[in-house]
C-alpha cells in the first residue's frame, strides 16, 4: 500500500506570495491532518479535514487554509507569506473512522522556503 | 500553554544500554498517547502507543509507561541501537467524539553513540 505523499517537496517563496501544499493519504484513509513543523515549536497542528469537512482547527490565523476533496485528496494553502511560516508542513493521514484510527501515517512534508 | 511537555531538547546513550524519553502533559483528558520517531527529511513514523486505561505497553525493544496520576509517560528503549537515533515526539489524543487532533511535544534528539 503506497504511503502519504506530499507535493511539492521543497518550496522557495518570497513574502506576500500565496502557496498551496497537497497531499495525497494512503488509500481508504479518510482523514487528512496538516501540521507545522519548526524547530522552535515543534509539531503544531493546524486542521483536520474528514469527509470533505474540516473536524478540527488549531490556533493559525486565517491566512492558513485548507480543503479536502472527495478522493481524500486535501490542498492546504498559506496566502500573504510571512517569513515566519517557512516550517516543514507535514500531512498525516488515518482511517478516521473510530478508535482503530489513533495512529496517524505521515508523509515526508513539504519544506517551505520563505524569503 | 503547551500541554505536551518534552523538557529534555537531546539525550545520548551508548549502544546496548537503556534510553529513557520521558514526556508529562497536563491536560487530563487525554486518553490516548502515542510515540513517534523522525529522521531527518522525513516525516515522523508511528513507534508505539498506549490508552490511557493502561499504565505499560510493550513491543519488542520498545516499552511505553504510562503513570496517570503524575501525568507522565515514559518511552523505553533497550537495548538502544544506532540505527534508534532521531527525534522522538510525544503526542496526546483528547478522548470522545472525532476529535482526532493530536498534540505534540517538541521532540526529544536521541543519539546513541556505537
Amino acid at each position: 500500500k503506497a504511503g502519504v505523499t506530499q507535493t511539492p517537496r521543497y518550496l522557495i517563496k518570497t513574502r506576500g506570495q500565496q502557496v498551496t501544499l497537497s497531499c495525497s493519504p494512503i488509500s481508504g484513509h479518510r482523514s487528512v491532518s496538516w501540521y507545522q513543523q519548526t524547530p522552535g515549536q515543534g509539531l503544531q497542528f493546524l486542521f483536520e479535514y474528514f469527509s470533505e469537512t474540516q473536524r478540527n482547527k488549531g490556533n493559525f490565523p486565517g491566512r492558513f487554509s485548507g480543503r479536502q476533496f472527495s478522493n481524500s485528496r486535501s490542498e492546504m494553502n498559506v496566502s500573504t507569506l510571512e517569513l515566519g511560516d517557512s516550517a516543514l508542513y507535514l500531512c498525516a493521514s488515518s482511517f478516521g473512522g473510530g478508535l482503530s484510527s489513533n495512529e496517524q501515517f505521515f508523509g515526508p512534508g513539504t519544506r517551505l522556503t520563505v524569503l | 500553554d503547551q500541554q505536551v511537555k518534552q523538557n529534555s531538547p537531546s539525550l545520548s546513550v551508548q549502544e546496548g544500554r537503556i534510553s529513557i524519553l520521558n514526556c508529562d502533559y497536563t491536560n487530563s483528558m487525554f486518553d490516548y498517547f502515542l510515540w513517534y520517531k523522525k529522521y531527518p527529511a522525513e516525516g515522523p513514523t508511528f513507534l508505539i502507543s498506549i490508552s490511557s486505561i493502561k499504565d505499560k505497553n510493550e513491543d519488542g525493544r520498545f516499552t511505553v509507561f504510562l503513570n496517570k496520576s503524575a501525568k507522565h509517560l515514559s518511552l523505553h528503549i533497550v537495548p538502544s541501537q544506532p540505527g534508534d537515533s532521531a527525534v522522538y515526539f510525544c503526542a496526546a489524543r483528547l478522548g470522545g467524539g472525532s476529535n482526532y487532533k493530536l498534540t505534540f511535544g517538541k521532540g526529544t534528539l536521541l543519539t546513541v553513540n556505537p
